[in-house]
């Protein structure tokens, strides 16, 4: 049974499209995140959602937009891509209590061309 | 700015030796720390945690040592096994649900046979 689960798994696209990418989780927990892990190899966070509450929005364009239907699922919403946004998206979740233990999906790979 | 540090991006240990992974943190508001291991084309997974009241917690092969006055931990691996070949995160948070995880660049583990 995967725990996190992420879809697509690798996603190619044009400039200027939209594109949306989906995030469910199976563990019964609360809090659910978008990382962005960049050429750079950095892992940072973009969101996080708590049982379906914008929690964090660090400085992320506002072509993206999360958005949680429930508390299982959290997806993400890009709109115009560019080809800076090119990178690896990975999805995670907690407990709220437990924020630092977090268990990640396999993450989607996004391609700008 | 980077708030979590991991200096080498790599390290190759012989198999049955011992690994040691270093990172090193500059906010001290921080006080819970965390390793994560990610293997290619999966999502990170939690490793081994440690609170800033402890300089050490073990689990099984690894350790992690904390030693706050030098804004330092590190992840020891004993022994090393071909299976632990993977790249180490280091993170770090606030012990709160709504301060983000943040992230070193990882160090690349290879274990020779």
């Amino acid at each position: 049974d995967t725990a996190v689960s992420q879809t697509p798994k690798y996603l190619v696209t044009q400039m200027g499209n939209d594109k949306s990418i989906k995030c469910e989780q199976n563990l019964g927990h609360d809090t659910m995140y978008w990382y962005k892990q960049d050429s750079k190899k950095f892992l940072k966070i973009m969101f996080s959602y708590n049982n379906k509450e914008l929690i964090i929005n660090e400085t992320v364009p506002n072509r993206f937009s999360p958005k949680s239907p429930d508390k299982a699922h959290l997806n993400l919403h890009i709109n115009s891509l560019e080809l800076g946004d090119s990178a690896v998206y990975f999805c995670a979740s907690s407990q709220w209590e437990q924020s630092y233990e977090q268990y990640f999906g396999p993450g989607t790979r996004l391609t700008v061309t | 700015d980077q708030q979590v540090k991991q200096n080498s991006p790599s390290l190759s240990v012989q198999e049955g030796r011992i690994s040691i992974l270093n990172c090193d943190y500059t906010n001290s508001m921080f006080d819970y720390f965390l390793w994560y291991k990610k293997y290619p084309a999966e999502g990170p997974t939690f490793l081994i945690s440690i609170s800033s009241i402890k300089d050490k917690n073990e689990d099984g092969r690894f350790t992690v040592f904390l030693n706050k006055s030098a804004k330092h931990l590190s992840l020891h691996i004993v022994p090393s096994q071909p299976g632990d070949s993977a790249v180490y995160f280091c993170a770090a948070s606030a012990y709160s649900g709504n301060t983000p995880l943040v992230f070193g660049k990882g160090t690349r583990l290879s274990v020779i046979a």
